[in-house]
Order: C-alpha cells, then structure tokens, then sequence
C-alpha cells in the first residue's frame, strides 16, 4: 500500500505570497492532519479534518486554513507569507479521527517551504 | 491539553550498544495514547510504538521495547543492538483529550550510533 505522498516537495516564495500545499493520505484514509516543524518550536500541530470537516485546529493564525475533498486528499494554504512561515510541512494520514482510540497516525515526507 | 518533556537532547553510543531514551509526559485524561517516532535526516516521521493508556503490558517489537509507567508518567524506550541506520532524532508524543490538540511532540532526542 502507498504511503503518504507530499507535494511538492521543496518551495521557495517571498514575503507576502500565498502558497497551497497538497497531501494525498494512505488509500482508505479519512483522517487528515498537518503539522509544522521549525527549528525553534519544534513539530506544532495545525488542524485535522475528518470527512471533509476541520475537526481541530491548533494556535495558528487565521493565514494558514485547509480542505479536505471527498477522496480525502487535503490540502493547506498560508496567505501573506511572513519569514516565520519557513519550516517542513508534515501531513500525517488516519483510518480514524485523531482521540478515536485507533488512530495512529502515518506521516508523508513533508513539504519543506523556504520563505524569502 | 498534554505536555512532554524529552530530557536527553542528544545521546551517542557505539554501534551494537543498547540505548533507552527517556520520555515524561503529562495530561489529565485518564484516558490518552503514546507513541514514539523517528526522524532520519530524510526529513520524514516514521511510525514505532503505540501504547495505551489502558495496556496492561509492555512489549517488545523486535530490537525495540518500551517501559510505561504510569505512576511516573514515563514512556521510556530502548533500542536493543543498536546499528547506525538507528541515527536518527527520536519523538515521543501523547495523544489525549479526543485528539484536540493534535499529536504534541517533544523537542526530540538525536540518537548519535556509531560504528
């Protein structure tokens, strides 16, 4: 079964940009969940959908926001890109939602986004 | 919400040596899981353990074991023979509270093997 997959893989943008990244979970997977990994605050996490639903979100401005489609791949955008915002972007796939009791999360190669 | 605290930042051993990485965790649900993973300098988290709360056993995976303690709250790991493919930076992460907050990873252990 495929893992994971990211893409794409590696960004470079500039201050004020917008940029979407896309992750397509393991194959009947309808968990999705993001996090971020900078080396200051280490792996944060950002939101989870469930069936097309935000189910949680972390301490994270209104500029990063997400979908989930009905096949389950996510996506996640951060508008007015600030320096901060540079760090890996890991997507992690669930059969279940996160706190369900079976729930272990599968994580994608990550996205790692370099904000200039 | 949980809190973790991975006291070890860095740890080096000589290859085939046994290593246990440290993991403190706290959360007020009686209720929660744990898992560890490990990052490779490739950049990806990879699965290891899962523990419940509610386990009445630790267990051996292989080269991997794992002591939960719940009077501790401690979640320790150990590596057994360890080999250099093992180098990696080690997460432990609790998940509580219905999964709210999200997996919340400690700052890591970097596992230094050499040959």
């Amino acid at each position: 079964k495929a893992g994971v997959t990211q893409t794409p893989r590696y960004l470079i943008k500039t201050r004020g940009q917008q940029v979407t990244l896309s992750c397509s979970p393991i194959s009947g997977h309808r968990s999705v969940s993001w996090y971020q990994q900078t080396p200051g605050q280490g792996l944060q996490f950002l939101f989870e959908y469930f069936s097309e639903t935000q189910r949680n979100k972390g301490n994270f401005p209104g500029r990063f926001s997400g979908r989930q489609f009905s096949n389950s791949r996510s996506e996640m955008n951060v508008s007015t890109l600030e320096l901060g915002d540079s760090a890996l972007y890991l997507c992690a796939s669930s059969t279940s939602p996160q706190g369900s009791g079976t729930d272990t999360q599968y994580f994608g190669p990550g996205t790692r986004l370099t904000v200039l | 919400a949980q809190k973790v605290t991975q006291a070890q930042t860095e740890i080096s051993v000589v290859e085939k040596e046994d290593v246990t990485l440290d993991c403190v965790y706290e959360t007020r649900d009686t209720t929660y899981y744990l898992f560890w993973y490990k990052q490779p300098p490739s950049g990806e988290l990879v699965f290891l353990i899962r523990r419940n709360s509610f386990d009445e056993q630790n267990e051996i995976s292989g080269r991997y074991s794992w002591n939960f303690q719940k009077s501790t709250s401690s979640f320790n790991f150990t590596i057994t023979a360890s080999q250099v493919v093992d180098s990696a930076v080690y997460f432990c992460a609790p998940l509580s509270g219905g999964g709210a907050d999200g997996l919340t990873f400690g700052k890591g252990t970097h596992l230094i093997i050499q040959p």
